[in-house]
Parts: C-alpha cells; sequence; structure tokens
C-alpha cells in the first residue's frame, strides 16, 4: 500500500538552530501534503496545507517566517523549523493525498523534535 | 465550523472487555468520517471511515463504528479488547475523502491484563 516516509523520526537541537523535516511519498505522488504539529497529550494540530508548486497555505496562528514549508516535487515536502526555541519542542506528523478525485490520505510516522 | 468531541480523555478496560469509544461531530453537511489510532511515538493508522451507505463500518483489527445521523455521532466499538490495543484514538471529520481533518482531542485507552 501507500507508504509516506518521515524522516528523522528525532532530532534534538540546540535553540537557534534550524531544524529541516522531511515528507515523501514513496509510491505515489502527492499534490497535497499536509503538516500537523502535536502537543502532548493534546490533539492533531494542523499547521499548513502544502500543494506542490505553489506556496503553502498555513493555518491561524502558524508563524509562516518560521515554519518554511517546501512542496518542491510531488512526491516530497519539507517543514524547516527556523530559529528553533525550546517551546518548538513538540510531534510533528505530515500527511499525504494522492493525486484523483478519491483518494486517501497517508500519514507519515512522524518527527518528534527536541530543542535544547 | 466543524468540530469534533470525544467526551472521553482516557478510559481504561480490562483485557478481553468490550469497548466502545464516543465521537460526536459539529458538521453543516454529512462529513466524511474517520477513526485513527496512534501508538507511542507512532504516526497515525486508519482503522476504518464511513462516507454513505451501511451505517454500520467494519475496519481493521476488529474494530467497527457506528454512524448515526440523528445522533450526530460515530462511536468505536470493539467487542473484545487486546492489550495491544492500547494506544490514542482520533475520531476525524472531513468534507471529502483526502481533505484536511478536524480531529477531535483523542481518547486514550489503557488495558488491563
Amino acid at each position: 500500500g501507500a507508504v509516506v516516509s518521515q524522516h528523522p523520526s528525532r532530532v534534538i537541537c540546540k535553540s537557534g538552530t534550524s531544524v529541516k523535516i522531511e515528507c515523501r511519498s514513496l509510491d505515489f505522488q502527492a499534490t497535497t501534503m499536509f503538516w500537523y504539529r502535536q502537543f502532548p497529550k493534546q490533539s492533531l494540530m494542523l499547521m499548513a496545507t502544502s500543494n506542490e508548486g505553489s506556496k503553502a497555505t498555513y493555518e491561524q496562528g502558524v508563524e509562516k517566517d518560521k515554519f518554511l514549508i517546501n512542496h518542491a516535487s510531488l512526491t516530497l515536502s519539507t517543514l524547516t523549523v527556523t530559529s528553533a526555541h525550546p517551546e518548538d519542542s513538540s510531534f510533528y506528523i505530515c500527511s499525504a493525498r494522492e493525486r484523483g478525485g478519491n483518494s486517501p490520505l497517508h500519514f507519515g510516522n512522524g518527527t518528534r523534535l527536541t530543542v535544547t | 465550523a466543524q468540530s469534533v468531541t470525544q467526551p472521553d480523555i482516557h478510559i481504561t478496560v480490562s483485557e478481553g472487555a468490550s469497548l466502545e469509544l464516543r465521537c460526536n461531530y459539529s458538521y453543516g453537511a454529512t462529513p466524511y468520517l474517520f477513526w485513527y489510532v496512534q501508538s507511542p511515538g507512532q504516526g497515525l493508522q486508519l482503522l476504518l471511515k464511513y462516507f454513505s451507505g451501511d451505517t454500520l463500518v467494519q475496519g481493521i483489527k476488529g474494530f467497527e463504528a457506528e454512524f448515526k445521523r440523528s445522533q450526530s455521532s460515530f462511536n468505536l466499538r470493539k467487542p473484545s479488547v487486546h492489550w495491544s490495543d492500547a494506544a490514542e484514538y482520533f475520531c476525524a471529520v472531513g468534507l471529502s475523502y483526502g481533505q484536511n481533518f478536524v480531529f477531535g482531542p483523542g481518547t486514550r485507552l489503557s488495558v488491563l491484563p
């Protein structure tokens, strides 16, 4: 079945540095990818919707300059957390939708980001 | 605006007991309905979905869910819980299959041996 690979699964970085998270659709083309953030013991919060070849659409309250999203190809979207701070520590999950009007969403396994 | 509620934050059941996780939604029309499971540190796995037709939906791992339009509910059930079912369960609604979703807050399931 369709697989979404998210890398890295865990990352620890220092405050002020930037971290890039990749989301790849391995055996299908994804016209749309979504990025979610999960705070401890809370539900997933949609951060942004990424469409291939166009700018991402960010949800209210999400800083687009801090969370840079690039969807350069039909199989890859990246989320870059710039100038990371400890409060950015969280679990980030991506999902990708296959082409086609009745296509499912597939989720990556998530990335645990810890900012020290 | 659409919303999804899962009234139970945490449920504990004994292995072999039956399970029902509640989900209620508020939507302008009948949405597409989903249940996902997330094991600790893992991504989401789709358990089952409802688009139309038979209101009782069968999913993976022995789960089923029933859509009740009059109650705006989509409760998840399993007749006999296994220890491996301990996880967090999310109900989600969307405008269409693949449309980004509104997730419920999740219900954490603990299973006693």
